[in-house]
């Protein structure tokens, strides 16, 4: 069966340190990648998204993944976090097999920004 | 451009009842998607709709999961005979049919006691 593995399920990091949340996903076929945020008691907000073209993908808020097929990852990375940045971070894979594109998502990875 | 939009935001009932959670698309997006995410886990994928056709179902959508989307425009879920075990947040998606990109509301928190 085809997954999604966010290894690390909390990151605790200081305010303006780097950060990478690491995501794996099990099939090397054709892919469209995604990364989603979400704050407490709300849904999903798109970060990025990686569909074709440069494998270096920039988003909102300052962050950015880079997709490395040969490896089947997708991590996501932010040179300098601020606490605002404190959230809980979804990876997703949509595996182009025909049919909806439905999203499968790994456990998240809590990131945790502190003084 | 409004957004996905779901009610109610919030719902309490007992085991045994029936529920009914109402999602808006973003005007024009032709796919919506129903998604369930149990605390501490990820989202699961439960069914989606092309306009107004049901094209896949989850295996974890059981007979006393119904979804419909009259019209293609919103859709609605309704549980019946609600469990302990339905308790849950139940987020919608939608997405533009040439663009990937499926984008959420903020879903409906379901308690069942």
């Amino acid at each position: 069966a085809q997954s999604v593995t966010q290894l690390d399920s909390q990151v605790p990091v200081f305010e303006e340190a780097p950060v990478e949340l690491r995501c794996n996903y099990s099939s090397s076929v054709s892919v469209y990648l995604f990364w989603y945020v979400q704050y407490p008691n709300q849904g999903l907000q798109l970060l990025l998204k990686y569909l074709s073209g440069s494998t270096l993908v920039k988003g909102i808020n300052g962050f950015e993944a880079e997709f490395n097929k040969s490896q089947t990852s997708f991590h996501l990375r932010k040179p300098s976090v601020h606490i605002s940045d404190t959230a809980e971070y979804f990876c997703a894979v949509s595996w182009l097999t025909g049919g909806g594109n439905k999203l499968t998502f790994g456990t998240g990875t809590q990131l945790k920004v502190e003084l | 451009d409004t957004g996905v939009s779901q009610d109610p935001r919030h719902k309490i009932t007992k085991r045994g009842q029936n529920v009914t959670f109402r999602c808006d698309p973003i005007s024009e997006h032709n796919r919506l998607y129903w998604y369930r995410q149990t605390l501490g886990q990820g989202p699961e994928f439960l069914t989606y709709f092309q306009n107004e056709a049901q094209l896949e179902k989850s295996r974890l959508l059981s007979d006393r999961f119904s979804a419909e989307r009259p019209k293609g425009s919103f859709s609605t879920l309704e549980i019946q005979r609600t469990e302990q075990g339905d308790s849950a947040m139940y987020l919608c998606a939608s997405s533009f049919q040439a663009e990937e990109t499926q984008y959420f509301g903020p879903g409906t928190r379901l308690l069942v006691l």
